[in-house]
């Protein structure tokens, strides 16, 4: 079976500009969810949505958003881009909204400049 | 708040010498435990997980840990390490009422010498 798949690989953007990153979860999970790992660091969590819903958002401003779509997959959103978020965003699926765990997929890099 | 302490962020070993990685978490209510393993450039793999049960838990490639409860801590070990053991080790903690959040530590680099 096919795992967590991300895109693009790299990507690098400019300050100000706006970026789309994608996942498509493993078949039959239902829940995905988006980390922020900046170098270095530990990845930070910002989304978990479940049957289409958000279920969970971590401290991030509202220049990050996110949507999940009806065939499971999810976009990440991030406006007004800053130097700082340059990071790997990371994207998980799992079956049900609690209780197991996450399978990442190999992550985005954005870097912006 | 939750918050998950990983001591040691650089672990060096010999190959074929054991090896143990430092996990404390704070939290309030009862956890799920998870131990993952990042490979240069790649997301993070599943190692074990601990939701409820036996406190030592057997995951892949021979490692292995124990749940604490007393103690709050989740150390991850290895009776032989190999050189392709070497990467970044997180361990991460997730509230059984909101589940769904996995709260990271900062990682520990293994570095397995030959």
């Amino acid at each position: 079976d096919a795992g967590v798949t991300q895109s693009p690989t790299h990507l690098i953007k400019t300050r100000g500009q706006h970026v789309t990153l994608r996942c498509s979860p493993i078949s039959g999970h239902k829940s995905v969810s988006w980390y922020q790992q900046v170098l270095g660091q530990g990845p930070q969590f910002i989304f978990q949505y479940y049957e289409k819903e958000e279920r969970g958002r971590g401290n991030f401003p509202d220049r990050f958003s996110a949507r999940q779509f009806p065939n499971y997959s999810s976009e990440l959103n991030v406006n007004a881009l800053l130097l700082g978020d340059s990071a790997l965003y990371l994207c998980a699926s799992s079956h049900r909204d609690r209780g197991n765990e996450q399978f990442f997929g190999p992550g985005t890099r954005l870097t912006v400049l | 708040a939750q918050s998950v302490t990983q001591l040691d962020s650089q672990v060096p070993v010999f190959e074929e010498a054991p090896v143990e990685l430092r996990c404390n978490y704070s939290s309030s209510v009862s956890v799920y435990l998870f131990w993952y393993v990042q490979y240069p450039n790649q997301g993070l793999q599943l190692l074990l997980k601990y939701l409820s049960g036996s406190t030592l838990v057997k995951g892949i490639n021979g490692f292995e840990a124990e749940f604490n409860k007393s103690q709050t801590s989740f150390h991850l070990r290895k009776p032989s390490v190999h050189i392709s053991d070497t990467a970044e080790y997180f361990c991460a903690v997730s509230e059984m009422d909101s589940s769904y959040k996995l709260i990271f530590g900062s990682g520990t680099r293994l570095l397995v010498r030959p």
